[in-house]
């Protein structure tokens, strides 16, 4: 069974641009979460959607947001990069998303310049 | 308020030995806790998990204790090997929906 799949691996950005991730999570997997991990602050919970529709929410501005597509793939989108943005993004998918343990992707290494 | 703490950024340990690895919570609310490794370049993996109804779980050399009225847990690795070397994070979910609350991380090294 193939993991989570996240694309790109590595992205230079320049402040003022914008962003989008994709993941596609596990087969089977209807759940898709989304993590932040800067260094020394562990793992930001971003957002996580299920059958299309975003179910919880984290504390990020606006300019942070994602969709969910009918095959349940994702994708985040972070608009107005700023220098703070450069992070590891995760992707983590899950049968039902709840009480249950993620299966995460390697992530999208993004770096803003 | 980081309600999941690891005050240990690293731990250095001969292999062979055993490595303790530490998690402190501010939430009483937390009924369920999770364990991750990360390798560099790669993204986390579930190792291990307690429930709160539970003091103690096991699984092969990797033993998760909980101390609910210390709001404490803890990883025991036995024996520790080389290929433990990594990045482990405790976590907790909150507000439901695959929100997990994760520690900063306890860098891990395993000596020979």
């Amino acid at each position: 069974k193939a993991g989570v799949t996240q694309t790109p691996r590595y992205l230079i950005k320049t402040r003022g641009q914008q962003v989008t991730l994709s993941c596609s999570p596990i087969s089977g997997h209807r759940s898709v979460s989304w993590y932040q991990q800067t260094p020394g602050q562990g793992l930001q919970f971003l957002f996580e959607y299920f059958s299309e529709t975003q179910r919880n929410k984290g504390n990020f501005p606006g300019r942070f947001s994602g969709r969910q597509f009918s095959n349940s793939r994702s994708e985040m989108n972070v608009s107005t990069l700023e220098l703070g943005d450069s992070a590891l993004y995760l992707c983590a998918s899950s049968l039902r998303g709840r009480d249950e343990k993620l299966f995460f992707g390697s992530g999208t290494q993004l770096s803003v310049l | 308020d980081q309600q999941v703490k690891q005050n240990s950024p690293s731990l250095s340990v001969q292999e062979g030995r055993i490595s303790i690895l530490n998690c402190d919570y501010t939430n009483s609310m937390f009924d369920y806790f999770l364990w991750y490794k990360k390798y560099p370049a790669e993204g986390p993996t579930f190792l291990i998990s307690i429930s709160s109804i539970k003091d103690k779980n096991e699984d092969g050399r990797f033993t998760v204790f909980l101390n609910k009225s210390a709001k404490h847990l803890s990883l025991h690795i036995v024996p520790s090997q080389p290929g433990d070397s990594a990045v482990y994070f405790c976590a907790a979910p909150s507000g439901g929906y695959n929100k997990l609350i994760f520690g900063a991380g306890t860098r891990l090294a395993v000596h020979p």
